[in-house]
């Protein structure tokens, strides 16, 4: 069946730098990677996606890239601020979510 | 536009007792999610209706929880009996259509099982 492994569980970074999330997923069928981010108390919100027949999506300081070959895609965020930290989900298709990532951002 | 409204926000019961949890999702959305997320892990689908028809229920534990989504747009998810491994954030999402497009989260309900 379909699984996504997320890494890492945890990520500091210093306050400027960039931060990157990969995810690997071990089905074919999807054609949609979502990238969600959840502040404490809320749920998930969608902050990125990108689909199969692109290989790249960038918003501003977020992007997403998407290797269909190597079944993986990764999270970039640069010049991280504050308002950045979160706990950050990969998606297949909104079926399967990874375990999360913890983005602390660091003064 | 109004998001995805859940409610109650927080509910604490012993275990072996009933409860329910009630959504509405954006006016339009054919697509309706329920996820169970456990503290520290990522959202668990448990059951996918489209328009009030169920499309995927093969992570939903059948013997204590059902769900319904009345006329294609309210939905209630239930748990009877409930176990103490129950406790964690009921998440309701809804989206236009079902695959490949955007999600949008309620805020969910904290479910306590004492």
């Amino acid at each position: 069946g379909e699984n996504v492994e997320q890494h890492p569980s945890t990520l500091s970074v210093q306050e400027g730098d960039s931060a990157v999330i990969k995810c690997t997923y071990s089905d074919s069928a999807s054609n949609y990677f979502p990238w969600y981010k959840q502040e404490l108390g809320k749920g998930p919100q969608l902050i990125i996606d990108i689909r199969s027949n692109v290989g790249e999506k960038k918003d501003q300081r977020i992007a997403v890239t998407l290797n269909k070959t190597a079944k993986h895609f990764s999270l970039h965020i640069t010049e991280t601020q504050p308002e950045d930290s979160a706990v950050y989900f990969c998606s297949y298709d909104k079926i399967i979510f990874g375990k999360g990532t913890r983005l602390h951002i660091l003064p | 536009e109004a998001g995805v409204a859940q409610s109650p926000r927080y509910k604490i019961i012993e275990k072996r007792q009933s409860v329910a949890f009630w959504c509405n999702p954006i006016s339009g959305h054919a697509t309706l999610y329920w996820y169970q997320q456990i503290l520290g892990q990522g959202p668990k689908l448990l059951i996918q209706f489209q328009n009030n028809g169920v499309v995927d229920d093969s992570q939903l534990p059948k013997d204590r929880f059902s769900a319904e989504r009345l006329k294609g747009v309210d939905s209630t998810l239930k748990i009877q009996p409930a176990k103490l491994e129950d406790s964690a954030v009921y998440l309701c999402a809804s989206s236009y259509g079902a695959r490949e497009t955007e999600a949008f989260f309620g805020q969910g309900t904290r479910l306590t099982v004492v």
